[in-house]
This record gives structure tokens, sequence and C-alpha cells, in this order.
């Protein structure tokens, strides 16, 4: 079945900085791929759209400059959370679609900002 | 817009038992349904999805999970539970047909007691 590879698992970093996660598709392509945020003990959030060769799609309430999504290929979605600040530490979780058997969920990252 | 409510935030069963995780949506048409589980620190696995046809729908490791239209429900039952099966469990609900980007539950947290 359709994998989604997500990098890195669990990420630490320090308050300012900026941390990249990247969604791949390993077995098929995906045109479009999902971002989610899950915070504890609560459902997934949608937060954008990955659009490849185009700009993502961001749902109400979510900042563009500070979660900058970047889809250059078919098999990769790339996002970037900027100038993390501790109230950004979540669980981040990719999707994408393969055609008509639904959505394939990455493994998620933890990310933890000091 | 679609939404879905998982009235239960903890189920506890024994090991053995039934197993019964409930599921209501709000959608105008016939929307389409999904299951998913999530393991502590893991991303989701699809565990059985409803898009046509047969309303009682038959999943992995031994979920089933059954359409009523007039009660605008899904829900989730598994005959006899396994130590295993302790987990989050995510109902979805997305708009039928176009790319249906599901809008998840809150979820529900299986325990399973020995």
């Amino acid at each position: 079945g359709a994998v989604v590879s997500q990098h890195p698992s669990r990420v630490i970093c320090k308050s300012g900085t900026s941390v990249k996660i990247e969604c791949r598709s390993l077995d098929f392509q995906a045109t479009t791929m999902f971002w989610y945020r899950q915070f504890p003990k609560q459902s997934l959030m949608l937060m954008a759209t990955s659009n490849e060769g185009s700009k993502a799609t961001y749902e109400q309430g979510v900042e563009k400059d500070k979660f900058l999504i970047n889809h250059a290929s078919l098999t990769l979605s790339t996002l970037t959370v900027t100038s993390a600040h501790p109230e950004d530490s979540s669980f981040y979780i990719c999707s994408a679609r393969q055609g008509a058997d639904g959505y394939t969920f990455g493994s998620g990252t933890r990310l933890t900002v000091v | 817009a679609q939404s879905v409510t998982q009235p239960d935030i903890h189920i506890t069963v024994s090991e053995g038992a039934s197993l019964e995780l409930r599921c209501n949506y709000s959608y105008g048409a016939t929307p389409y349904l999904f299951w998913y589980v999530q393991s502590p620190g893991q991303g989701l696995q699809l565990l059985l999805k409803y898009f046509s046809g047969d309303t009682l729908v038959q999943g992995i490791k031994g979920f089933e999970a059954e359409f009523k239209r007039s009660q605008s429900s899904f829900n989730l039952r598994k005959p006899s539970v396994h130590w295993s099966d302790a987990a989050e469990y995510f109902c979805a609900v997305a708009k039928s047909g176009g790319s249906y980007i599901p809008t998840f539950g809150r979820g529900t947290s299986l325990i399973v007691h020995p």
C-alpha cells in the first residue's frame, strides 16, 4: 500500500530558530499533500494544503509566514516552522492521497521548542 | 461544513470483551466516512472507510463499522478486543467527491484491561 515517510520523528530546537519537516510519498506521486497539527489529547487540525508547483492553501487562522510550505516535487513537501516559539511545540502530521484509496498519513513529527 | 462528533473521550474495556465506539456526523448529503487508529507518538492508520454501497464495512484488525443514515452515525465495532487495540481512535467525515479532505473528530481513547 501507499507509504508516506515523515522526517524527523522528533526534533528539539531553541526558541527563535527554524525547523524543517519533510514529508515524502515513497511509492506514489502526490500532487497534493496536507499538513495537520495535533495538540495533546486533541484531534488533528488541518493547517494547510500543499500543492506541487504552486502556493500552499492555508486554513483560516494559520500564519503562512510562520509555517512555510514548499512542494517542489511530486513526492516531497516540506513544512518549515520559522522563528519557532514554545507555543509552536506540537505534533505535526502530513498526509497524501493516493487515488481512490484515501489518505495515507506520515508517522508524525514531535516538535519541542525550548 | 461537515463535522463529526465522538461523544466518548475514554472507553475502558476488558480484554476479550466487545467494543463499540460512537461517531455521529453532520453533513447535508451522504458523506465519506473513515475510522483511523493512532498509537502513541505515531501517525494515523486507516482502519476502514465508507464511500457507498453496503452500509456494513469491514476493516483491518477485525474492526467493522456500520453507516446508519437515519441516525447520522458510523459506529466502530469489534467483537473481541485485544490488549494491542489500546490506542486513540478517530472518526472522520469528508464531503463526497472531489478531494474529500477529512475532518476529524476529537478522538476516543481506548483503554484495555487485562
